[in-house]
């Protein structure tokens, strides 16, 4: 069954502190792996699309990366408007829906 | 390029009621996807349109159905309503023709259950 499993569930940073989010999938043909960002009460903003283990993808202080089992969303030197939720998503079946982790609920501090 | 609208962003009903929730997709895409997120949850897969009929289901009884008009806008019907109804209902849109189709979401409609 295709799953996706996000760590840490929850992780606190003050500003300026650089660290690292896990997203590990189990999916039969991967068709992209996707990151989201998403605030409280909106819809999910649409940050990378990863198509291939070894590739990379940056935006501002984001850097996405993938292998062949796991994908991590670095974040160099956040500041509070950092904070949200960070989604991944895999497409699975034959409709391309899309599996998401739970998330990773990230508060950066002052 | 437009993105995706939904509307209502808010809505209040009570058990037993039927409500919809309507969707209008980014402009140049032909696929609409409907999910439900629940409070600390990810998005969960309702369904699929795409050339105005169904293209895939989730795990959603049949009291959620939906709709996909000519111009590719999109809506979810959901009859006799329970309290675990009660999330957020996201629309997203995206390119079937693509092999990687992103799907882009909208602001989402809030649906509480009283």
């Amino acid at each position: 069954e295709d799953q996706v499993t996000q760590s840490p569930e929850a992780l606190r940073l003050q500003e300026g502190e650089s660290s690292s989010l896990n997203c590990s999938y189990t999916v039969s043909g991967l068709r992209g792996l996707f990151w989201y960002r998403q605030d409280p009460g909106k819809g999910p903003e649409f940050l990378f699309t990863l198509y291939s283990a070894g590739e990379e993808k940056e935006k501002e202080r984001l850097k996405a990366t993938l292998t062949k089992k796991e994908s991590f969303l670095h974040i160099t030197a956040p500041k509070p408007e950092d904070s949200a939720t960070y989604l991944c998503a895999v497409p699975g079946g034959a409709t391309n829906k899309l599996i998401f982790g739970t998330g990773t609920l990230l508060a950066v501090q002052p | 390029e437009t993105g995706v609208t939904q509307s209502p962003t808010h809505l209040i009903k009570t058990r037993g009621q039927q409500v919809t929730l309507r969707c209008s997709s980014q402009s140049g895409h032909n696929t609409v996807s409907w999910y439900q997120q629940a409070l600390g949850q990810g998005p969960q897969f309702i369904f699929q349109y795409y050339r105005e009929e169904e293209n895939g289901r989730g795990n959603f009884p049949p009291r959620f159905s939906g709709l996909q008009f000519p111009n590719y806008s999109s809506e979810l019907n959901v009859n006799a309503l329970e309290l675990d109804d009660s999330a957020l209902y996201l629309c997203a849109s995206s390119l079937r023709d693509r092999v990687y189709n992103e799907q882009f979401f909208g602001p989402g409609t809030r649906l509480t259950v009283l």
